[in-house]
C-alpha cells in the first residue's frame, strides 16, 4: 500500500518567516494530495490539496507544490502567524478512496 | 452549512464493554470514511462506505470492529469487547466526490 513520510517532524519559525514541510510518497499511481491542519483536540481541517495533473497551487499564504518524478510534495506557508501553530498532516490517495496519512509535522510559530 | 458531526465526543468504557460511535456526514455526501488516530500519529483508515454499501473494510483491526450505514446517511462504528489498545480518537469523514474528505471532530475513546 501507499507509504507517506513527512519531514521534519517539528519545525519552529519566527513569526513572519516562511515554513516549508515536505512529504514523500511511495505509490506512483497516487493522484490526489491533501494537506490537513490539526490543532490540539480538534478535527483535521483541509487547508489545501493538489491533483497529479497540476504542479503548484496557491491559496493566499498557503501553497503546495508537487514533483511527481521525485514523488514528493511540499506545503509552503508564508508570513507565518501564531495561529498557524498546529500539526500538519499530508496524505495521498490513488483513487481507491483510502487516504494514507503521514505522521504529522508540529509547526511552532514563535511570536 | 453544517459540517460532519460525531457523538459522543468522549467515551470511557471498561475493558470488555461494547461501544457504539455515531457519525452524521455532511448532507448529500455519498462517501463516508472511518479512521482511527492514535496519540501523536496520523489517522489510519478503517473502512469506507459509498451510500449504504461498505466497499472497503480492510482497515478494521479485528472482527470486534463493525461499521454500518443502513440508509446511506448516518453511520455507526461498533466495537465489541473493548480492549485497552482500542483507546484512540475515532474520526469520521465524508466526501461528495471520490477524494476530498471533510472530517468530524472525532470521538475520544478511553478503555480502562
Amino acid at each position: 500500500g501507499e507509504n507517506v513520510e513527512q519531514h521534519p517532524s517539528t519545525l519552529s519559525v519566527q513569526e513572519g518567516d516562511s515554513a516549508v514541510i515536505k512529504c514523500t510518497y511511495s505509490d506512483s499511481a497516487s493522484n490526489y494530495f491533501p494537506w490537513y491542519k490539526q490543532e490540539l483536540g480538534k478535527r483535521p481541517q483541509l487547508i489545501i490539496d493538489i491533483r497529479s495533473n497540476v504542479g503548484e497551487k496557491k491559496d493566499q499564504r498557503i501553497a503546495v507544490t508537487l514533483n511527481k518524478t521525485a514523488k514528493h510534495f511540499s506545503l509552503h506557508i508564508t508570513e507565518t502567524q501564531p495561529e498557524d501553530s498546529a500539526v500538519y498532516f499530508c496524505a495521498a490517495i490513488r483513487g481507491n478512496n483510502r487516504l494514507a496519512f503521514g505522521k504529522g509535522n508540529q509547526v511552532v510559530v514563535i511570536p | 452549512g453544517a459540517g460532519v458531526s460525531q457523538s459522543p465526543r468522549y467515551k470511557v468504557a471498561k475493558r470488555g464493554q461494547d461501544v457504539a460511535l455515531r457519525c452524521d456526514p455532511i448532507s448529500g455526501h455519498v462517501s463516508l470514511f472511518w479512521y482511527q488516530q492514535a496519540l501523536g500519529q496520523g489517522p489510519e483508515f478503517l473502512t469506507y462506505f459509498q451510500n449504504e454499501a461498505q466497499l472497503d473494510k480492510s482497515g478494521l483491526p479485528s472482527d470486534r470492529f463493525f461499521a454500518e450505514r443502513p440508509e446511506g446517511s448516518v453511520s455507526t462504528l461498533k466495537i465489541q469487547r473493548t480492549q485497552q489498545e482500542d483507546s484512540a480518537v475515532y474520526l469520521c469523514a465524508s466526501s461528495y466526490n471520490m477524494d476530498t474528505q471533510y472530517f468530524g471532530p472525532g470521538t475520544r475513546l478511553t478503555v480502562l
